[in-house]
């Protein structure tokens, strides 16, 4: 069975670095064709695609947020981790991680998703 | 970026109706289109993938169709578990991906 969870603070100050981590079960994030992708959702709003990360370690990002975001994985530990520099209160959203099987080598849907962290952005 | 922009955002129906959600990108994407539903407090759902794949154990009164930047997702026959959020997202291959706006689907 395939899983996703996301971890991390709920709560971060203006102007920190937020750090989410994605732990995976089911599918190894070195596996040909793995794609997992970062989406948040502000309260009341749209889902929004943040970036992603393919199994050769190609990383894409939002053009919006591309000079704050980092996205990464820890082969040792099966995690997809996502860094966002300067947080602002219009980053408070619930924020999930999202897997495309690995047989569409990243062109298809996001079959699997994690419960989604909240993350408050409030000095 | 490619924008992907749905309407209606509000579509008020009721139980047994036919209902269609459209999806316009801002240029080609060929069939690189998913849709997916999202209830309140809860993980968005695939519905369908490739524009008109419906993925598995979704019910097949839920279909989708079009190409290139034009996109429609129908529920024939509108049963009370319907009403939810719809989401479209592109996922070309060439260009970073998008949401849709999201269409909310409530009871008239």
């Amino acid at each position: 069975q395939v899983t996703l969870r996301e971890s991390g603070p709920a709560l971060v100050k203006p102007t920190q670095t937020l750090t989410l981590t994605c732990t995976i079960s089911g599918f190894s994030v070195s596996t040909s064709g793995m794609c997992v992708s970062w989406v948040r959702q502000p309260p009341g709003k749209a889902l929004e695609w943040l970036g992603r990360i393919e199994w050769d370690d190609d990383k894409f990002y939002s053009t919006s947020l591309k000079t704050r975001l980092t996205i990464s994985k820890d082969a040792s530990k099966n995690q997809v981790v996502l860094t966002m520099t300067n947080m602002d209160p219009a980053d408070t959203a619930t924020y999930y991680c999202a897997r495309i099987p690995s047989e569409a080598y990243c062109l298809g849907g996001f079959d699997v998703w994690g419960q989604g962290t909240v993350v408050t952005v409030s000095s | 970026d490619i924008q992907m922009t749905q309407s209606p955002s509000i579509l008020s129906a009721t139980v047994g109706d036919r209902v269609t959600i459209t999806c316009r990108a801002s240029q080609d994407i060929g069939s690189w289109l998913a849709w997916y539903q999202q209830k309140p407090g809860k993980t968005p759902k695939l519905l369908i993938y490739d524009a008109s794949n419906l993925e598995d154990g979704v019910p097949s009164r839920f279909s989708g169709g079009g190409s290139g930047t034009e996109f429609t997702l129908t529920i024939t026959s509108l049963q009370p578990d319907d009403f939810a959020g719809y989401y479209c997202q592109q996922y070309n291959p060439n260009s970073l991906w998008t949401f849709g706006q999201g269409t909310k689907v409530e009871i008239k």
